[in-house]
């Protein structure tokens, strides 16, 4: 454990469908991440939330939206997902928003869409 | 265009060997560097880091090694345990250069395998 929960650890979703990924921190950080880690590729920035608010969004499509209801909780909405979203999601915190000691990792969510 | 480059996908060592892991990079901006260990099914952990203005960086028994003018770094783990069997990302940042320095850049990755 970590100190960064995320729930579900398994989501198999068909195309049509709606969830939503679910980050947990109580470790008083105050800058929460989104990662998507595809298989041999490196991991890529989604989005960033400093002090509950959107300070990046790396160009992500809109089926993917993000929700940051206050600095413990962060939350990814998936809708009408395709089979290349399929990959590991992970969220990590940080103290401030800069990274220079290190993120704090949850363990991931391993999303498959059919 | 990958600004951090982690070019073997893949490293075996036997137990008690030393494991070399390299990375380069591109960005002549990032000014802080960081590994990340990798266990499945669990997200990354830090594991050290190093800045710009040093060229050592040693914890037990990693150490993490940069060379500036040859925008390079490795990670040597000595003596190697079967437990350090795992995928390691090389990570990178600018420091305190405002605007998006939180934002880590990674590798993608290379899976050591430690043999008993």
């Amino acid at each position: 454990e970590t100190g960064v929960t995320q729930t579900p650890r398994h989501l198999v979703m068909g195309m049509t469908n709606k969830k939503s990924l679910k980050c947990e921190q109580h470790l008083g950080h105050n800058a929460m991440y989104w990662y998507k880690q595809s298989a041999k590729k490196p991991l890529e920035l989604m989005f960033v939330y400093s002090l509950e608010e959107r300070v990046e969004n790396n160009s992500v499509p809109s089926r993917f939206s993000p929700e940051c209801p206050n600095s413990s909780h962060l939350f990814l909405h998936l809708h009408t997902l395709q089979p290349e979203d399929s990959a590991l999601y992970l969220c990590a915190s940080s103290q401030d928003p800069q990274a220079n000691y290190g993120y704090t990792f949850g363990s991931g969510t391993r999303l498959t869409v059919v | 265009d990958q600004q951090v480059k982690q070019n073997s996908p893949s490293l075996s060592v036997q137990e008690g060997r030393i494991s070399i892991l390299n990375c380069d990079y591109t960005n002549s901006m990032f000014d802080y560097f960081l590994w990340y260990k990798k266990y499945p099914a669990e997200g990354p952990t830090f594991l050290i880091s190093i800045s710009s203005i040093k060229d050592k960086n040693e914890d037990g028994r990693f150490t993490v090694f940069l060379n500036k003018s040859a925008k390079h770094l490795s990670l040597h783990i000595v003596p190697s345990q079967p437990g350090d069997s795992a995928v390691y990302f090389c990570a990178a940042s600018p420091f305190n250069s405002g605007g998006s320095n939180y934002k880590l850049t990674f590798g993608k990755g290379t899976l050591l395998t430690v043999n008993p």
